[in-house]
């Protein structure tokens, strides 16, 4: 079975500037959940995607939004950047009953 | 929101040792992992363990949810054992809360 996957690996954006980050779930998993990691935190929730809905959201501004398709892959779009944004964005998917299963994650780097 | 708490936040070793992490949560859970994140920054999942006792290898996890609390034990530790390992649970919303970590530093 095929893992998380996340693209790009890495990204440098300009404050003020759109980012989009993308995430294709694990084989079987409905659900998909983005974390940002800040340098030596653990990570925090952002939101959650079941069926193409947000059904859950983590204490983040508007300016993060999100998107899943059919196939259960998602999106993660961050607008008007700012320089705390920078971060190791973390995907996840999961199914009923199981675990969660992390991509190796996308650092972004706001200059 | 649940709380967790890990400890203990750094912990060095040398090659060979024994050691225990703890994680305590506020709260009943319906799902606790236990996590390595490697230098990359990619989570592994060790161990799915809400309630019990699991193995694998060197590696071993017990959860005992009516006391709130969970242990990883590393046995005969490696240098390769070195990172952040987090325990993460879930409650009865839809997020999971991360403690703060124990960073383990294995040295040969």
């Amino acid at each position: 079975e095929t893992g998380v996957t996340q693209s790009p690996t890495h990204l440098i954006k300009t404050r003020g500037q759109q980012v989009t980050l993308r995430c294709s779930s694990q084989s079987g998993h409905n659900t998909v959940s983005w974390y940002q990691q800040a340098l030596g935190q653990g990570p925090q929730f952002i939101f959650q995607y079941y069926r193409e809905e947000e059904n859950g959201r983590g204490n983040f501004p508007p300016r993060f939004s999100g998107l899943q398709f059919p196939n259960y892959s998602s999106e993660l779009n961050v607008n008007a950047l700012e320089l705390d944004d920078s971060a190791l964005y973390l995907c996840a998917s999961s199914s009923t009953g199981f675990g969660y299963t992390f991509g190796s994650g996308t650092r972004l780097t706001v200059v | 929101g649940i709380q967790v708490e890990q400890s203990p936040p750094d912990l060095i070793l040398q090659e060979g040792a024994n050691s225990t992490l703890r994680c305590n949560f506020s709260d009943s859970v319906n799902n606790l992992q236990w996590f390595h994140q490697n230098p990359w920054g990619q989570l592994i999942n060790l161990f799915y363990i809400p309630s019990g006792t699991k193995q694998n290898g060197r590696l071993s996890a017990t959860t005992v949810a009516t006391e709130r609390y969970s242990l990883l034990y590393i046995s005969s530790s490696q240098t390769t054992d070195s990172g952040v390992y987090f325990c993460a649970v879930r409650s009865n919303d839809y997020k999971l809360s991360f403690g703060a970590g124990t960073t383990v530093t294995v040295r040969a």
